[in-house]
């Protein structure tokens, strides 16, 4: 079982709504990452942090999503404005940072009507 | 794009059955990893074979690399059931922060 807590499994959005998921990592790794897969399975990197800091970022994120890592809080991603190409399953992960390896939450499918 | 030239597949195969999956991919990476997803879950590694070596065995699993080619593949012996799922290959491009960039996927269905 994923030791990744992705809340909440589904939610469901109106064109122009917020929509905020949370990702808590597992216990002990500093490095977390947002994907979004879309219905055809592909993945598209959303962003990363290390620690609380951001490493990389796509365009995409920087400019209509909103997204921290706080310590002692859980991550967040949070699309200030969803459209109807948003609707996808948005998959967290964290990894130890040294093995390369990302252990992934179930995700939270955003469906945007 | 780093891909990843692993157009979609659909195999169904019968259980007991071998089945191999392949991935290409575009620019150097230090490693590649193949991921398992099943229906509503989120992908989990399987393994994961660095740019030095050539094989990769874990239990039913074997993996290899060609880096001349930039190719790998991924062969599940002994096929069970419970391999249904889709396997998707993932690459680093030697990227800090250890950014994965994922293929598209083949979807393996294991008929009891």
């Amino acid at each position: 079982n994923s030791k990744v807590i992705q809340t909440p499994r589904y939610l469901v959005k109106g064109q122009g709504q917020k929509a905020k998921m949370r990702c808590i990592p597992e216990k002990g790794h500093p490095v977390v990452f947002w994907y979004q897969q879309n219905k055809n399975n592909e993945f598209k990197f959303l962003i990363n942090f290390q620690n609380q800091e951001v490493l990389q970022q796509i365009d995409m994120t920087e400019k209509r999503f909103s997204a921290e890592c706080p310590s002692n809080s859980p991550c967040s991603l949070e699309i200030q404005s969803s459209e109807a190409g948003d609707s996808a399953l948005y998959l967290c992960a964290s990894s130890p940072g040294n093995t390369g390896q990302l252990y992934f939450g179930e995700g939270s499918k955003l469906t945007v009507l | 794009s780093q891909w990843g030239e692993e157009n979609l597949q659909a195999l169904s195969i019968q259980e007991g059955e071998d089945v191999t999956m392949n991935c290409s991919y575009k620019t150097y990476t230090t490693v590649v990893q193949w991921y398992r997803q099943k229906s509503g879950k989120g992908p989990a590694q399987l393994i994961l074979i660095r740019s030095n070596e050539r094989e990769k065995r874990s239990g039913r699993l074997r993996a290899t690399l060609d880096t001349s080619s930039q190719s790998s593949s991924l062969s599940i012996t002994g096929t069970l059931a419970t391999d249904t799922a889709v396997y998707f290959c993932a690459t680093d491009a030697n990227s800090a922060g250890n950014k994965l960039t994922f293929g598209i996927g083949t979807r393996v269905l294991v008929r009891p």
